[in-house]
């Protein structure tokens, strides 16, 4: 069974900081994905990550993905309130289906 | 830009009834996967269809059975009901193996 552990569960940070979010696994994925999910929706796409030591930016979100393709991480810069949600890492292998991380519920306080 | 469709939204219904959930990909996605997410908890994959074939199974009760028809949109039928049935069901799309969108999701409360 493939496992991917976040971390922090929660973080809760002032406008303005940085952060890093981390997703780990002892498994190697095919390619990896990171979402945003509020309460109640549907998790929304931010990136796909497929190479190892790939590195994608997205504004003020800087996504890597590991060089054995086991990890990756996402760096928020100058973190703002509309940032607050839940994250989640996504690993795909096998037929493509996706294993979930256990999440990150990021609060930014004004 | 089209998004995965999900109806109903939500879903009330009483132990042992029977409940279908309907999923209509993105327009050209050939791909469907059905989620279940308790509360607190993360998307736990039921099952998949690429082509209007299963794909893959995961961790789906004997009592659900799904199928993609040939417009390819799918449907999740779930029987004998449950306490424990009571989640967010979510579908998602994709075009082949690539990136999956999720739809808005059908919240179904078993009571």
């Amino acid at each position: 069974t493939q496992l991917l552990e976040q971390s922090p569960q929660f973080l809760s940070i002032q406008e303005g900081e940085n952060l890093t979010v981390y997703c780990n696994s002892s498994s190697v994925f095919s390619s990896l994905q990171w979402y945003r999910q509020e309460p109640g929706e549907g998790p929304v796409l931010l990136v796909t990550v497929v190479t190892g030591g790939e590195v994608k930016k997205l504004k003020r979100l800087t996504f890597q993905f590991g060089d054995a393709r086991k990890d990756s991480s996402l760096h928020i810069t100058a973190a703002q309130p509309g940032d607050t949600g839940l994250y989640l890492c996504a690993g795909a292998g096998g037929n493509e289906k996706l294993t979930f991380g256990t999440g990150t519920r990021l609060t930014i306080i004004p | 830009a089209a998004g995965v469709i999900q109806s109903p939204r939500h879903l009330i219904k009483e132990k042992r009834e029977t409940a279908t959930l309907k999923c209509y990909p993105i327009p050209r996605h050939d791909t469907v996967y059905w989620y279940q997410q308790g509360p607190g908890q993360d998307p736990q994959f039921l099952i998949s269809f690429y082509e209007k074939m299963q794909s893959d199974k995961g961790s789906i009760p004997d009592r659900f059975s799904a199928q993609q028809f040939s417009d390819y949109h799918s449907e999740l039928n779930m029987s004998s009901l449950e306490l424990g049935d009571s989640a967010l069901y979510f579908c998602a799309s994709s075009l082949g193996w690539t990136e999956q969108y999720f739809g808005p999701g059908t919240r179904l409360t078993v009571t």
